[in-house]
């Protein structure tokens, strides 16, 4: 699978949309990114996925470039409640593909007042 | 949805005790589970894959006589920490697959997680 780049830690103003980059330039015609996050001791939650078109869903959107080096998600209105280690991952289709997940470092989200 | 559960949600051993954590899908019947340590400030590691029926595949690193897996039915994984240590303190994560899902979207659904302090 391939290995993603992510910064370490971001802050957002609650209210305002919060973009969290994420560099895969190694990825394969057949990997999927996906986000995930954790909030503090919890399991991580899925958050949203896509292969190469740009995806909404009630959470968040996924903006992949078209090259597919890298993509952003985005939260559109951050609540403090939003605070949370944001994770990309980038591998092939959980159909008839198991579903290990490797995890990196992630994106450390703190939204402030 | 899908619903994956985790018991204890905490627990406390002595060192060289051993102690069992369940893992159990609630609406669906998974084959492949997952096992994931967490230690504090740090990422997910995974340990092994629980497979129904068969021997547990571990990570590379991980000691199987250690962390013993035994997934018996499509609705149960265990991990038992053999004669634990301060240093097996650590949040263990599990996840599961729902092959009733025949989509590539999110089919992984993690558990809440159980947080173990050997002292």
């Amino acid at each position: 699978d391939a290995k993603t780049t992510q910064p370490p830690s971001m802050d957002c103003a609650e209210g305002r949309a919060a973009n969290l980059p994420c560099n895969h330039s190694t990825i394969s015609g057949n990997e999927y990114v996906y986000w995930y996050r954790q909030i503090h001791s919890q399991g991580p939650q899925y958050i949203i996925h896509g292969l190469k078109n740009n995806e909404t869903n009630e959470m968040a959107s996924l903006i992949i470039t078209e090259d597919r080096k890298s993509s952003t998600l985005i939260l559109p209105h951050a609540t403090l409640r939003d605070t949370a280690v944001y994770y990309c991952i980038v591998r092939v289709s959980f159909y008839n593909q198991g579903g290990k997940l490797i995890f990196g470092q992630g994106t450390e989200l703190s939204v402030k007042p | 949805g899908a619903v994956v559960s985790q018991h204890p949600s905490w627990v406390i051993c002595k060192s060289g005790t051993s102690v069992k954590i369940e893992c159990r899908s609630l609406d669906f019947q998974a084959t492949t589970m997952f096992w994931y340590r967490q230690f504090p400030k740090q990422s997910l590691m995974l340990m092994a894959t629980s497979n129904e029926g068969s021997k547990a595949t571990y990570e590379q690193g991980v000691e199987k006589d250690k962390f013993l897996i035994n997934h018996a039915s499509l609705t149960l994984s265990t991990l038992t920490v053999t004669s634990a240590h301060p240093e097996d303190s650590s949040f263990y994560i599990c996840s599961a697959r729902d092959p009733g899902q025949l989509t590539s979207g999110n089919t992984i659904y993690f558990g809440e997680g159980s947080w173990l302090t050997v002292v």
